[in-house]
């Protein structure tokens, strides 16, 4: 069956570090695959997609990794802040599937001073 | 960017009865979606509206239950019909208008049954 896999549990990382987010897909073939910020009670917002010819995208301090022979993207924030506190959500498009996207459950991101 | 809203914000509601969420953009788009948020879960997608046609449903998800408008390009409404305390979560729609296959969420409705 299909998955997209985050870490269920929160990340905790001291301010000024570089927080790191797995989001890992079986039995997919993404034509694109994209990272949302989602804070209590507000729906996701979008932070950056990457194409599956991509290697690594970048966005300020964000930075995107697609490994398709993994099957896994990696979601970097440097030099974190508090503000950065929230839950980050991957989500997939399947070639041939139009704009519709898979989320995978989140990572809830906390940011400590 | 795209501004959307969405109506109610939140609503309890009894079991058995219906509720209808509207979901306004401040442009034309293309593409309008409806997505379920259960509790502490990651958003499932319900349907894409379609404009002038039918929504397209997702695998487990029925017109009866859910049904959908869309009479223009700015505006979908979404009843959850028959409700049980299991539709219980948040809805959102979100829309995808520059054609770059960015999403934009609305607010969404936090629908509560008893």
């Amino acid at each position: 069956s299909q998955k997209i896999e985050q870490n269920s549990e929160a990340l905790n990382i001291q301010e000024g570090k570089t927080a790191t987010l797995t989001c890992n897909y079986t039995n997919y073939s993404p034509a694109y695959l994209q990272w949302y910020r989602q804070d209590p009670g507000r729906g996701p917002v979008f932070l950056l997609l990457i194409r599956e010819n991509e290697k690594e995208k970048r966005k300020e301090r964000l930075k995107v990794t697609f490994d398709t022979t993994l099957k896994q993207s990696l979601f970097h924030i440097t030099a974190s802040q508090p503000a950065d506190s929230a839950t980050y959500l991957c989500a997939l498009s399947i070639t041939g599937g139009g704009n519709k996207l898979t989320f995978g459950t989140g990572t809830q991101l906390k940011v400590e001073l | 960017s795209a501004v959307i809203s969405q109506k109610p914000s939140r609503d309890i509601c009894q079991r058995g009865t219906s509720l209808t969420i509207q979901c306004q953009v401040d442009s034309q788009v293309t593409m309008m979606f409806w997505y379920r948020q259960q509790p502490g879960q990651s958003l499932t997608l319900i349907a894409t509206a379609n404009q002038g046609s039918e929504a397209t449903y997702e695998s487990g998800f029925v017109i009866d239950k859910f049904p959908i408008s869309r009479p223009n390009l700015t505006f979908s409404t979404l009843t959850v019909s028959n409700m049980s305390p299991e539709d219980s979560s948040i809805y959102l729609c979100s829309v995808d208008w520059t054609g770059s296959n960015e999403q934009f969420f609305g607010p969404g409705t936090r629908l509560t049954v008893l």
